[in-house]
């Protein structure tokens, strides 16, 4: 049973406009949330992260916000760029690092 | 300050064979993570190590597969008697703590497994 769900396993965007990418969970112990961001024949790099104190977290083109009460949290781009393009990972902490099945980006130029 | 390196990167084994995956973690982490990747799938998780303790194996297949992380030394994924299934890219992550705020696990470039 998956706890952490990124239901799109796909998303194509155009260049300029906003990305976002979803992500729910099951477990209310989870305290922490990250997104990764996955190239091809690379390991995931962390991207941003929230913790369960906050709603919303920025930097720079990149913003995530957190709906405790849905268990739900998402990733803002905005502007999208072509360089944006990659397998996006949400993560949850509780003990240890849980991992959503990902979401591929696409921004078309 | 190196990141988290796994090695080899490319690693072919016949059917049968063993494949022996190692993973050094950032320098002052202690906290392991072994996840798996298959073709057009995403992240799964397989086991989470501390120095000398297995946390969680629920990940880890319950025949051919073991991990150890040693007091000094890589962690190390072992997979006996390799089947075509086992093909995979696996990836190491390491993270000073289990959890708690501000943790974050950094991951090494993976191993990509082609058994043959």
């Amino acid at each position: 049973d998956q706890q952490v769900k990124q239901n799109s396993p796909s998303l194509s965007v155009q260049e300029g406009r906003i990305s976002i990418l979803n992500c729910d969970y099951t477990n209310s112990m989870f305290d922490y949330f990250l997104w990764y961001k996955k190239y091809p024949a690379e390991g995931p790099t962390f991207l941003i992260s929230i913790s369960s104190i906050k709603d919303k977290n920025e930097d720079g083109r990149f913003t995530v916000f957190l709906n405790k009460s849905a268990k739900h949290l998402s990733l803002h781009i905005v502007p999208s760029q072509p360089g944006d393009s990659a397998v996006y990972f949400c993560a949850a902490i509780y003990r240890g690092f849980v991992f959503g099945p990902g979401t591929r980006l696409s921004v078309l130029p | 300050n190196a990141g988290v390196m796994q090695n080899p990167r490319h690693l072919v084994r016949r059917r049968g064979q063993e494949a022996r995956l190692r993973c050094s973690p950032m320098k002052g982490h202690s906290h392991v993570y072994w996840y798996r990747q298959l073709p057009e799938e995403g992240l799964k998780f397989m086991v989470y190590l501390q120095k000398e303790n297995i946390i969680d194996e629920s990940g880890m297949p319950k025949e051919r597969f073991s991990a150890e992380f040693p007091k000094e030394g890589p962690s190390i994924l072992r997979i006996q008697q390799v089947v075509r299934g086992d093909s995979a890219a696996y990836f190491c992550a390491s993270s000073p703590r289990g959890g708690g705020l501000n943790t974050e696990a950094f991951f090494g470039q993976g191993t990509r497994l082609t058994v043959v």
